[in-house]
């Protein structure tokens, strides 16, 4: 069991490039999401899904984009990196109710830097 | 959006003293939990509480959900070097909805020798 895991752990990328950040979790989880971190700043959400085939906006949407073929996989796409998406993304998964769906399992995170 | 206030920001204590530190909202918030983060890492559930009042406890670690439901606080007991991190309030506002948690900006605990 590996719980959530992430790739690439570390990305660089130039202004203009996209990239899709992979997320896979094997708990058998519906919920899943996805957070930015910052310097200095708590989590904050980005897209959020509650099982295969929905989807819906955090916090922080714009510039990302999600889809949710299957439970496994979440994975979140830049489709022009800018700058300010430079951060730390971290993944996160939750079982559906009557589980305890607000404890949110976090992945190790990837770092990406758009220069 | 909504907002969690975390303090202090940073403590810097000695190895074997307690630590206090705690998260308020002007948003009532269904639950409340509390996060670890270690560098290059996710963070990681400490504790989740449920219920306003609720007072819940793992190893030196102890967490209380306020009454109000607008804030929480978690303590430390003799603290030890493992116990370096920054610690994350976060709060769930809908209560059967997912989506997702609201974070404070993190404490940062600093043990020094």
């Amino acid at each position: 069991n590996a719980g959530v895991t992430q790739t690439p752990k570390f990305q660089v990328l130039k202004t203009g490039q996209s990239m899709t950040l992979q997320c896979a979790q094997d708990m058998n989880h519906e919920y899943m999401s996805w957070y930015r971190q910052d310097p200095g700043m708590g989590l904050r959400l980005i897209h959020y899904s509650v099982g295969a085939g929905i989807t819906d906006q955090g916090e922080v949407p714009n510039g990302y984009n999600v889809s949710r073929s299957t439970t496994e996989d979440f994975p979140l796409r830049l489709l022009s990196a800018a700058p300010s998406q430079t951060s730390v993304y971290f993944c996160a998964s939750s079982p559906p109710p009557p589980g305890k769906f607000y404890e949110q399992y976090f992945g190790p995170g990837t770092r990406l830097t758009v220069t | 959006g909504q907002q969690l206030n975390q303090s202090p920001q940073s403590m810097f204590i000695q190895e074997g003293e307690d630590v206090s530190m705690n998260c308020t909202s002007s948003s009532i918030f269904n639950t409340w939990l509390w996060y670890k983060q270690d560098p290059g890492e996710g963070p990681v559930l400490l504790i989740a509480l449920y219920k306003a009042g609720e007072l819940t406890s793992n190893g030196r670690l102890t967490a209380q959900f306020g009454i109000t439901r607008k804030d929480s606080f978690l303590n430390i007991s003799a603290s030890i070097p493992s116990d370096v991190g920054i610690y994350f309030c976060a709060g769930q506002l809908t209560r059967g909805g997912a989506d997702g948690l609201t974070f404070g900006k993190g404490t940062h605990l600093i043990i020094q020798p």
